[in-house]
């Protein structure tokens, strides 16, 4: 069955620090896959694309990684800052869908001052 | 990017009845969707909303159930019909953003609907 996993429903670390998130996706092919910030009580918000024949990108504090072969995407913010914590949802694009994403269940991330 | 309003923002509905959510960009754009997030989950697609025809359901979700209407390209509306207290979510729209090789969507605030 087709399957997107977000590590850990919680995530707790330390300001400063660099917060690292996982997804791993079964039984999909994905173009492209988005990382989305989600606060409570807004609809999420874009932060990065990568595609599927990119290994790394990177904006300010924020790198995303995409491995294919492990179907896996790692999300790093690096210099952690309380004002980070909030959910943060991966998103497939698949082939042949129409723009159309498949989100991930969301990691919730608090940063601790 | 586009900015996206929805009304209304929240509504606490009886069993029965329909509800009718708003969906409004400030720019025209070819591709609306709408989501469903229930509590505590990650988010559904209902379906997409298409300009001049009909919109195109996902597995599990029926027009009948989720009517929906895009008479123009700013704006598209979302009933939610004959609610039961499973209907109780947080329905989202959004919109692609223009252009070829851009893929990210820009979502409304979200209508948060409880029925009792």
């Amino acid at each position: 069955s087709q399957k997107i996993e977000q590590n850990s429903e919680a995530l707790n670390i330390q300001e400063g620090k660099t917060a690292t998130l996982t997804c791993n996706y079964t039984n999909y092919s994905p173009a492209y896959l988005q990382w989305y910030r989600q606060d409570p009580g807004r609809g999420p918000v874009f932060l990065l694309l990568i595609r599927e024949n990119e290994k790394e990108k990177r904006k300010e504090r924020l790198k995303v990684t995409f491995d294919t072969t492990l179907k896996q995407s790692l999300f790093h913010i690096t210099a952690s800052q309380p004002a980070d914590s909030a959910t943060y949802l991966c998103a497939l694009g698949l082939r042949g869908s129409a723009r159309q994403l498949t989100f991930g269940s969301g990691t919730q991330l608090t940063v601790l001052p | 990017s586009a900015v996206i309003s929805q009304k209304p923002s929240r509504d606490i509905c009886q069993r029965g009845t329909s509800l009718t959510i708003q969906c409004q960009v400030d720019s025209q754009v070819t591709m609306m969707f709408w989501y469903r997030q229930q509590p505590g989950q990650s988010l559904t697609l209902i379906a997409t909303a298409n300009q001049g025809s009909e919109a195109t359901y996902e597995s599990g979700f029926v027009i009948d159930k989720f009517p929906i209407s895009r008479p123009n390209l700013t704006f598209s509306t979302l009933t939610v019909s004959n609610m039961s207290p499973e209907d109780s979510s947080i329905y989202l729209c959004s919109v692609g953003a223009s252009g070829h090789s851009t893929f990210e969507q820009y979502f409304g605030p979200g209508t948060r609907l409880t029925v009792t």
